[in-house]
């Protein structure tokens, strides 16, 4: 089976302007995650999506948003780049959402470099 | 809310050595506890976890940890440690209730010297 899918890889953006990243889950999970991993803050939930549904959300501005497909693809957007955003983004997929009990498959992540 | 804290930075052993990561949590409901590692440019692989039952799981790599209900710990340990374990290893809860977010600690940077 083909793991978890992030593309692209690198970024480099300035400030000001917005960004999309894509996640490709496992076939077969339908539950997406996406982290925020820095030095500073370590890793950082940014949200969940099951079956195109947000489920859970953290605490990041609305700058910060995101989609899931019926595919169960998802993609995050980050509006207005700020200096702070420069992280590694990792997405996570799981078989379901419904219980805490299933391990996450993260990809290897989007590093996103704002100038 | 559901909190984790690995309370060392570093963890230096030598190889062959036993080596323990500890890790203890917060949380309002049962814990369902998660250890994953991370290799440098990598995104984090799945080591272990415990839901239910024994509280001493094994999982990949020749790891173990032990579930600790009364002091809320969740320490990983191998027995002989090798070089290749050198890695950054993140301990992480959930709450049933909370199925999709983890909630990770602020890792823990193994070294295992030759």
């Amino acid at each position: 089976k083909a793991g978890v899918t992030q593309t692209p890889r690198y970024l480099i953006k300035t400030r000001g302007q917005q960004v999309t990243l894509s996640c490709s889950p496992i076939s077969g999970h339908r539950s997406v995650s996406w982290y925020q991993q820095t030095p500073g803050q370590g890793l950082q939930f940014l949200f969940e999506y099951f079956s195109e549904t947000q489920r859970n959300k953290g605490n990041f501005p609305g700058r910060f948003s995101g989609r899931q497909f019926s595919n169960s693809r998802s993609e995050m957007n980050v509006s207005t780049l700020e200096l702070g955003d420069s992280a590694l983004y990792l997405c996570a997929s799981s078989l379901r959402a419904t219980s805490g009990k299933n391990e996450q498959f993260f990809g290897p992540g989007t590093r996103l470099t704002v100038l | 809310a559901q909190s984790v804290a690995q309370p060392e930075d570093q963890v230096n052993v030598a190889e062959g050595n036993p080596l323990t990561v500890k890790c203890t949590y917060s949380v309002s409901g049962n814990p369902y506890l998660f250890w994953y590692v991370q290799y440098p440019n990598r995104g984090l692989q799945f080591l272990l976890k415990y839901i239910t039952g024994d509280n001493l799981v094994k999982g990949s790599y020749g790891f173990e940890a032990e579930f600790n209900k009364s002091q809320t710990s969740f320490h990983l340990k191998k027995p002989s440690a090798l070089v290749s374990d050198s890695a950054l290893y993140f301990c992480a809860v959930r709450e049933g209730t909370n199925a999709g977010k983890s909630t990770f600690g602020d890792g823990t940077t193994l070294t295992v010297k030759p």
